[in-house]
């Protein structure tokens, strides 16, 4: 079955950027889909198709996806991005979620 | 705006099987796709299914011979049932909407329910 690797953890100080990377094998041939989820909350679509931001993400966010790794890019990170991440993909006709990250603006 | 809300049982003993339906309001259930994913406690995410208005559905292997999604279009509703339930299927169970991409295929979730945890204990 197909896997996906994220960092368990990523750091950044408060106005940086973050980048949350999710590895996987020719990943750069799938739709890669990221969702960011607070405590006690429901997962939210933040990057769909490897760069797409829903209506009502803010522009800060965005994706890129080549070779084995896509990434989710966050400009200036606020407070309100800690969060755990998560990338999707679709493979053989089956949904397959990265194990997560959680972010932490220092 | 599309919302969603699970509903069913927070409690099933070992062995029975687990029943919830996701309730769509907001928008008729009669077209994109309606998936069910779960997230055990402190873990992260699992695709549990689809179901397509139409009736055709897709399960992940893993629990292809344990689950069932079907889908009421008059109500607006789509349920899962998973059988033969142990421990391991503890977790906050989530229905989302799925739009499918014809390019590449597969599906992104743009709306989720807020989930409901079910435990599965004696």
């Amino acid at each position: 079955s197909y896997e996906l690797t994220q960092p368990l953890s990523v750091s950044v100080a408060l106005g940086q950027t973050a980048r949350i990377t999710c590895g996987g094998n020719n990943i750069g041939g799938k739709n890669v889909h990221w969702y960011q989820q607070k405590p006690g909350q429901a997962p939210v679509l933040v990057i769909y198709r490897d760069t797409n931001r829903p209506s009502g993400i803010p522009e800060r966010f965005s994706g890129s996806n080549s070779g084995n790794t896509a990434t989710l890019i966050i400009g200036r990170a606020q407070g309100g991005d800690e969060a755990d991440y998560y990338c999707q993909v679709w493979d053989s006709s089956t949904g397959v979620f990265g194990g997560g990250t959680k972010l932490t603006v220092l | 705006q599309v919302q969603l809300q699970e509903s069913g049982p927070g409690l099933v003993k070992p062995s029975e099987t687990l029943s919830l339906t996701c309730t769509v309001s907001g928008r008729s259930i009669s077209s994109y796709y309606w998936s069910w994913i779960r997230q055990p406690p402190g873990k992260g995410l699992d695709w549990i299914g689809y179901i397509y208005y139409t009736g055709s559905t897709n399960y992940n292997p893993s629990l292809k011979s344990r689950v069932t999604i079907s889908i009421d279009t008059s109500k607006n509703q789509f349920s899962l049932k998973l059988s033969s339930v142990t421990a391991a299927d503890t977790a906050l169970y989530y229905c989302a909407r799925g739009r499918w991409e014809l390019l590449r295929g597969g599906l992104e979730f743009d709306s989720w329910g807020q989930g409901t945890l079910v435990t599965v204990s004696s």
